[in-house]
């Protein structure tokens, strides 16, 4: 079974750009969600889909994040503009519906906004 | 206060050592108690996880929950130089789907051979 993958694994951006991350959950995970990590800080929550469908977007930090799963495969996160504090690694993660879940983690995106 | 205290170390070791990691937290509400393993340039891995409070084992790795301390270890016996890696303790209130779990710094591991 194939993991969590994320593309790009990095990305270097200047300030007032746009970036794009992408997310393929494993198959048949419903559940999708994004992660951060800025330098020195801990790994925190950004938003929850079922499927398609947000569930909880009360990590995002601003409206400048934007996320979407359209056809609730897999998911793209959108950062425009960006801002320097925007740096950090970005983490998806999937997990199936029902029961106890394991959240599983993909490698990650490294962002760095000059 | 943050939610989840984790001591970032780094923490050297050399091989065949007992390694104890910890955690300490404040939100009671916490019920699920989960250890992730990072290597470098990679994504959390689920270790362990344990409910409520007691111990768990699995192989050289041993959790523990203290509730009425809010306290939480992972030990590592034998540990080894594959053990190398950022231990993150991660917690949550449920274990249903979509909840978002909230994590320590993590603990970054050294063990030499």
């Amino acid at each position: 079974e194939a993991g969590v993958t994320q593309f790009p694994s990095h990305s270097v951006i200047e300030k007032g750009q746009t970036v794009t991350l992408r997310c393929d959950p494993i198959s048949g995970h419903d559940n999708l969600y994004w992660y951060r990590r800025v330098m020195g800080k801990e790994i925190k929550f950004l938003l929850h889909f079922v499927k398609e469908s947000k569930q909880d977007e009360s990590g995002m930090p601003n409206n400048r994040f934007l996320a979407e799963r359209t056809g609730g495969t897999y998911s793209t996160l959108k950062v425009q503009p960006a801002e320097l504090e925007d740096s950090g690694v970005y983490f998806c993660a999937s997990s199936r519906i029902g029961g106890r879940e394991t959240q599983y983690f993909g490698p990650g995106t490294r962002l760095l906004v000059l | 206060q943050k939610e989840v205290e984790q001591d970032p170390g780094p923490l050297s070791v050399p091989e065949g050592a007992i390694v104890s990691l910890n955690c300490t937290y404040s939100n009671s509400a916490f019920q699920y108690f989960m250890w992730y393993r990072q290597y470098s340039r990679k994504g959390p891995e689920l270790l362990m996880y344990t409910y409520s409070s007691g111990n768990k084992e699995d192989g050289r790795f041993t959790a523990q929950v203290d509730k009425s301390s809010k306290y939480i270890s992972l030990f590592i016996r034998d540990s080894q130089p594959s053990d190398s890696a950022t231990y993150l303790c991660a917690m949550s209130a449920t274990r249903q789907a979509g909840t978002a779990l909230i994590f320590g710094k993590g603990t970054t591991l050294s063990v030499s051979s």
